[in-house]
């Protein structure tokens, strides 16, 4: 059975680096596509990017929200079954849950637990 | 490019059917057959319960059904139950492997 598990460092410093990582148990990452997707406190999800690694070419290729494409960037590390994000200059506006998620048909079929990062000095 | 619009709330008395919108534009919902829906309880991460519009994943009840006319997508639960509350979002494809979320809607039983 496939699960995802978010990690990282719950709390972020304002205009610091936010960085997670997101862990594939019980199946390939390189098998399914990934996105990230975050949800601040009593609000809406909001899709941040996902990331689809290649086996044949052993690369990844990334798609990001237009609005976070200059500070987003979404990785893998496929000899851990992990892959990461990272968000530059945050702000207390980005204070949320944020998730990793499987795509599938165009939808997410698959999501981890959640981890909440706080954006606070 | 700009969030679809959800109503902010929904309620039903159990048995009975709600139906919930989800607007976009020709660049995502209304161009392609790729919006999926999500039930989030409190707490909770979201669940998939509609892709491509209306197929429903397996182990979702039938009382889920999806549709879209134009650019509008629609979500009906029929048969209200209680554990039915919660808060649902649509997600539409908007080409170029971005995707859109709705602002959520709650739905209250």
């Amino acid at each position: 059975q496939v699960q995802l598990q978010e990690s990282g460092r719950g709390l972020v410093k304002p205009s610091e680096t936010l960085s997670l990582t997101c862990t594939v148990s019980g199946g390939s990452i390189t098998n399914y596509d990934l996105s990230w997707i975050r949800q601040p406190p009593g609000k809406g999800l909001e899709w941040m990017g996902y990331v689809h690694h290649s086996v044949i070419s052993n690369s990844a290729s990334t798609n990001y929200n237009p609005s976070l494409k200059t500070r987003v960037t979404i990785s893998v590390d496929a000899s851990n079954n992990q892959f990461s994000l990272r968000v530059t200059s945050v702000t207390a506006a980005e204070t949320a849950v944020y998730y990793c998620a499987r795509n599938w048909n165009y939808g997410f079929d698959l999501w981890g637990q959640g981890i909440l990062v706080i954006v606070s000095s | 490019q700009s969030a679809l619009t959800q109503p902010p709330s929904a309620s039903g008395s159990r048995g009975q059917s709600v139906t919930i919108s989800c607007t976009g534009t020709s660049d995502d919902v209304g161009g392609y057959n790729f919006v999926s829906w999500y039930q989030q309880h409190p707490g909770k991460a979201p669940k998939l319960i509609i892709y491509e519009v209306s197929k429903r994943p397996s182990g979702v009840p039938d009382r889920f059904s999806g549709s879209k006319s134009g650019n509008t997508a629609s979500l009906t639960v029929s048969g209200l139950q209680a554990e039915d509350e919660a808060d649902y979002y649509c997600n539409s494809y908007a080409g170029g492997n971005i995707r859109v979320f709705g602002g959520g809607t709650k739905l209250t039983v």
